[in-house]
């Protein structure tokens, strides 16, 4: 398997900043995604890292070291909402390219 | 604006009996994958498909099977139920090029007694 790891659960305390870390085994790697999942409802994309370095969409970004095999995710001046789980999903070449997806982080963000 | 649509939210079947899943979805896409979500599992891929009447194996399809008619449309069959089978299963279709981001369905929680 592509053993695709992030932590179960992380708290963390509003306006607070958060990281996210997923590792991930190397060898075919060809992409991840990170995801956000409310409670009850669907997973929805928050970003897409395929090169090395730093992606940053407003209050989130996301980063990836290839050579590690390593990402996180940056939740940056927490709200309430951001409470969810976040999934890590890594594909891989070779195969179908279908994303691998972690067992997911659920976040809980405390006032 | 809706864009994967799953049926049913919501289902409760018994032991032994056969499950309908649909799944459709209106962006055109090429791929339809269908993945079960289990608490301390995450998501797993049972089935997916490429095009019309075509379909793959994903990592646990036993005791499942697919059907894809039309490209809109992507159908998960529980030939027989089982107990083990409670769980939520999550629809997700990609298209285009690029990253082929995934678009889910809100999900069907089943039961099976």
């Amino acid at each position: 398997g592509q053993n695709i790891d992030q932590p179960t659960e992380m708290t963390a305390t509003e306006g607070a900043i958060v990281q996210i870390n997923c590792t991930y085994q190397t060898s075919g790697f060809n992409g991840l995604f990170w995801y956000q999942q409310h409670a009850g409802e669907a997973p929805t994309f928050l970003s897409y890292n395929v090169l090395d370095g730093l992606e940053e969409k407003g209050r989130f970004s996301s980063f990836l070291s290839r050579s590690k095999g390593y990402s996180y995710l940056l939740l940056k001046e927490l709200q309430m909402k951001d409470s969810a789980s976040y999934l890590c999903a890594v594909r891989y070449s070779g195969g179908s390219y279908i994303p691998t997806f972690g067992r997911g982080t659920s976040l809980i963000v405390h006032p | 604006d809706v864009k994967v649509t799953q049926s049913s939210r919501y289902l409760v079947k018994r032991t032994g009996e056969k499950v309908f899943l649909e799944c459709v979805q209106d962006m055109d896409h090429e791929n339809m994958f269908w993945y079960r979500q289990d608490p301390g599992l995450g998501l797993r891929l049972i089935y997916f498909s490429y095009d019309v009447k075509m379909k793959e194996k994903g990592d646990i399809p036993e005791g499942y099977s697919v059907s894809r008619e039309k490209k809109e449309r992507f159908s998960l069959i529980l030939e027989s139920a089982s107990t083990n089978q409670t769980s939520m299963y999550l629809c997700a279709s990609s298209g285009g090029t690029g990253a082929n981001v995934l678009t889910f369905g809100a999900g069907s929680r089943l039961t099976v007694l």
